[in-house]
């Protein structure tokens, strides 16, 4: 057990609908990252926040957006879903804002399922 | 542009025997290189990174080579057991975040 938390576990909605994945992150870690696993894409970075603020940006579509709260734990809201969204989102953890300072902890995920 | 590359894609090894996983990346790429690996259904965990300013750090059966001239980094695992079978990714820090390669899946027969 990495110390973070996702929930749903799993998620299983309609093209066109809106979800919202939560992360806890480990107790102390400032940085929330969130990524989309797909079989055919990989691991693919989405978006970081350190300590409420908006860090560093990856191919994260319009469709989607997060933020982080002053709990510090983070929410990824994916609206107008379609079919190619499914797939396995991870958030991860760290102490620092550089990703180069400390390992990142991935939670268990969330699987997503539009059908 | 940000790109890491990763081979082999799937890679079968006999118990006991080595394992060698590489990337290359790009240009823009800074000084860590970290490795994931993910077991089935699990969760991504890391397993040994690298900065620029060395070329190769151990621990116990793993080790990671960098050679910054070439722009390329390689996992290699030593006398490999049935519990290392899992999806291996290597990643490489572009600005401030962590751009990952494909995978490769490594069996390892018993």
């Amino acid at each position: 057990d990495s110390g973070v938390t996702q929930t749903p576990k799993h998620l299983i909605t309609a093209t066109g609908q809106r979800v919202t994945l939560r992360c806890s992150p480990r107790s102390g870690d400032l940085s929330v990252y969130w990524y989309q696993q797909s079989l055919d894409q990989g691991l693919q970075f989405l978006i970081h926040y350190y300590n409420g603020e908006e860090r560093a940006k990856g191919n994260i579509l319009e469709r989607f957006s997060a933020q982080q709260f002053p709990d510090l734990h983070s929410e990824l809201n994916l609206s107008s879903l379609e079919l190619g969204d499914s797939a396995l989102y991870f958030c991860a953890s760290s102490v620092a804002s550089l990703v180069d300072r400390n390992e990142q902890f991935f939670g268990p995920g969330t699987r997503l399922t539009v059908l | 542009g940000e790109n890491v590359e990763q081979h082999p894609s799937t890679l079968s090894v006999q118990e006991g025997d080595s394992a060698v996983i590489k990337c290359t990346y790009s240009d823009s790429a800074s000084n860590y290189f970290p490795w994931y690996k993910q077991e089935l259904g699990k969760r991504p965990q890391l397993i040994i990174d690298i900065r620029s300013n060395v070329g190769e750090k151990k621990d116990q059966r793993i080790a990671v080579t960098l050679n910054k001239t070439a722009k390329h980094f390689s996992l290699h695992i030593t006398e490999t057991q049935p519990e290392d079978s899992a999806v291996y990714f290597c990643a490489s820090r572009y600005g401030n975040k962590l751009v990952f390669g494909a995978g490769t899946i490594l069996r390892v027969k018993s």
